[in-house]
């Protein structure tokens, strides 16, 4: 997965609680980005960056927020999880999103929302 | 009207068949056009890439390009059970983002 970490893996938490998902990369690529994975949507991007501390929204950015101190790691954290936000979500990286642009995804992290 | 419709499948083909992926799109600004392998609990892996119309092979895939008709399709020759995955086509925006499709869930039985 082109050393890309994602943490954790699965989880199952609450309704109204916070949850922070990690993503790690050892590429040292400037662009980094989180979809989530849904049936019948695909993947759709929530948040991206194109540098440390730079941030932009995707198309379902609602609820969500980010933080990127680091290169390496860019954190998505939901301040108040719902049932509408059980998803797979993925990291992606990309060295320079030029051309075609391609993205190398992380495996996944499963999160339930109950 | 969706930005990018691709039929989700599931696709169930004999090993060895000729497998047809198909996406249809409305937006004239996207520039390349990709597609993306996903095996079951993994994370996406870009397949395939082209830029213009007409088709680009690599082994036993080919890509296949129709501005006018803003249709791209993906064949697989002697579709192989390891081909079974999802299939996802990508489209990259004007803003260096990336749309994609659903994707076709494809299963190739021995």
């Amino acid at each position: 997965d082109a050393g890309i970490t994602q943490s954790p893996r699965h989880k199952v938490t609450e309704t109204g609680t916070p949850v922070t998902l990690r993503c790690h990369q050892t590429e040292n690529h400037r662009y980094m980005y989180w979809y989530r994975q849904d049936p019948g949507h695909g993947l759709r991007l929530i948040h991206y960056s194109y540098g440390v501390k730079d941030t932009d929204k995707g198309e379902v950015s609602d609820g969500y927020s980010v933080s990127r101190s680091k290169t390496e790691d860019f954190l998505l954290t939901l301040e108040s999880a719902t049932s509408s936000q059980t998803s797979v979500y993925f990291c992606a990286i990309s060295e320079v999103p030029g051309s075609y642009n391609e993205q190398f995804f992380g495996p996944g992290t499963r999160l339930t929302v109950l | 009207q969706k930005e990018v419709e691709q039929d989700p499948g599931p696709l169930s083909v004999p090993e060895g068949a000729i497998v047809s992926l198909n996406c249809t799109y409305s937006n004239s600004a996207f520039q390349y056009f990709m597609w993306y392998r996903q095996y079951s609990r993994k994370g996406p892996e870009l397949l395939m890439y082209t830029y213009s119309s007409g088709n680009k092979e690599d082994g036993r895939f080919t890509a296949q390009v129709d501005k006018s008709s803003k249709y791209i399709s993906l064949f697989i020759r002697d579709s192989q059970p390891s081909d079974s995955a999802t299939y996802l086509c990508a489209f990259v925006t004007g803003f260096q983002k990336l749309v994609f499709g659903t994707g076709t869930r494809l299963l190739v039985s021995p």
